[in-house]
This record gives C-alpha cells, structure tokens and sequence, in this order.
C-alpha cells in the first residue's frame, strides 16, 4: 500500500459545484494531514492543514479528518475557474514525523 | 518572515554532465529541507530530506546525491545526468514534526 493515495482524476466540475477531493494514508499513527493547491508549472501551496478528527473550514475551503478510517478529504465550495489545479495531499510519516509524503495529487478542472 | 530561495529556475544539460542545484532558507533556523522531483503529470517524489547539517536521508537510490554544508543550505547533486533525471526539482522547509513544508520557485531541469 502507498503511503499516501489520492485519485489522479481528472476530476471536473462544473462552476458553482462543490468539488469533492479524497486522501487515504496508511500510517495509523500520523497526527497531521496537509492539501496543497499546485498550478500548472508552479510550485506547491499550502491551501489547509488539519490535525484532529472532524471538520475544519477555510473561507470555501473544507478538510473534513477521519482517523479511525484512514482518510482526509478537501471540499471546494462554490467552485471556480481559479480553483482549477492539482491539488496533493501531504501527511508526515512516523517514526519522527519528519517525512512529509506526498499523494501523486488530484488534477481538479472547473468548467464555466 | 521565512523565504526559501532555490536556483535556476530553468536548466537544460546534456546527458553526462554534472548537476548542482542550490536552495536556502532565510528567517529561520535548524529547518527540516526537503527535495522533491515531479516528472510531468505525476505527483511529488521524495528524494532526499534533512533535519540537520550533515543529516541526510534518501529516499530513492539513484545517481543523485544531497548535502547540507550549512543551517539553511541544501544542494542536490548529480557527477552524471540521465535522461530520466528531467524534471521539475523542487526544494521545500518545514520547522519541525509534524508541521507544513514551504516550497521554493522549483527548477525544470531538461537532460537532453
């Protein structure tokens, strides 16, 4: 199993939509899960971080942390033209939490 | 506040010669520094991390090599590029476990 797994997409969602991006890990024990937002060309961005079960919301931005299943996720709502990227998810690996690992990331096009 | 510097932006090199790509960080000290390399399309791929001068971890065994010569300095190497070495290097900080990485401009290096 990868470290850290994310569905390559393309994802596309039409604007206004909420866009749904999804994140499986396989350390039981991470404490802290990170998305980063990446243009074409660019360099990564820190766009959330989460640290506890639940939910955690950002302007339009939601990451939503379930521990007990393995799995952070990131909604969009009211998406944009501008919200068109990839979007990667980071979680840093035990022992130490000094790896920070990489999913391959979501490419996440909206459509006018 | 922090800034990560990281050079060339862009670099073509013929197969077989060597690499040096440099990055540091400024407003910070003792960072944790990471490079990652992104072929087109795909996520980011951990190649080398360190949480002190000196202190190196590899990631993937390959024909490139990282070394911290000071605090906030971190060069990746290579005596001899392939064609499969193409692609965007990107060098990232974060201030310890557990906490989120700032990425620096990237370099796209092309072997050609």
């Amino acid at each position: 199993q990868k470290e850290v797994e994310q569905n390559s997409g393309p994802l596309s969602v039409p604007e206004g939509a909420i866009a749904s991006l999804n994140c499986t890990y396989s350390d039981r024990g991470s404490q802290s899960f990170f998305w980063y937002r990446q243009y074409s060309g660019k360099s990564p961005e820190l766009i959330m971080s989460i640290y506890s079960n639940g939910d955690k919301e950002d302007g339009r931005f939601t990451a939503q942390l379930n521990k007990a299943s393995q799995y952070v996720s990131l909604l969009i709502r009211d998406s944009q033209p501008s919200d068109s990227a990839t979007y990667l998810c980071a979680v840093p690996y035990l022992p130490g939490a000094q790896k920070l690992v990489f999913g391959q990331g979501t490419r996440l096009t909206i459509n006018p | 506040s922090q800034t990560i510097h990281q050079w060339p932006a862009t670099l073509v090199q013929p197969v077989g010669s060597p690499l040096s790509l440099e990055c540091t960080v400024e407003g910070t000290s003792n960072p944790n520094l990471y490079w990652y390399r992104q072929a087109a399309g795909r996520g980011l791929q951990l190649l080398f991390y360190s949480v002190g001068i000196g202190q190196i971890s590899s990631e993937v065994p390959q024909n490139l090599s990282a070394s911290r010569p000071q605090d906030r300095q971190f060069i990746l190497s290579s005596k001899k590029l392939l064609l499969s070495d193409s692609g965007f290097y990107l060098c990232a900080w974060n201030s310890g476990q557990n906490t989120e990485a700032f990425f620096g401009q990237g370099t796209r290096l092309t072997v050609v």
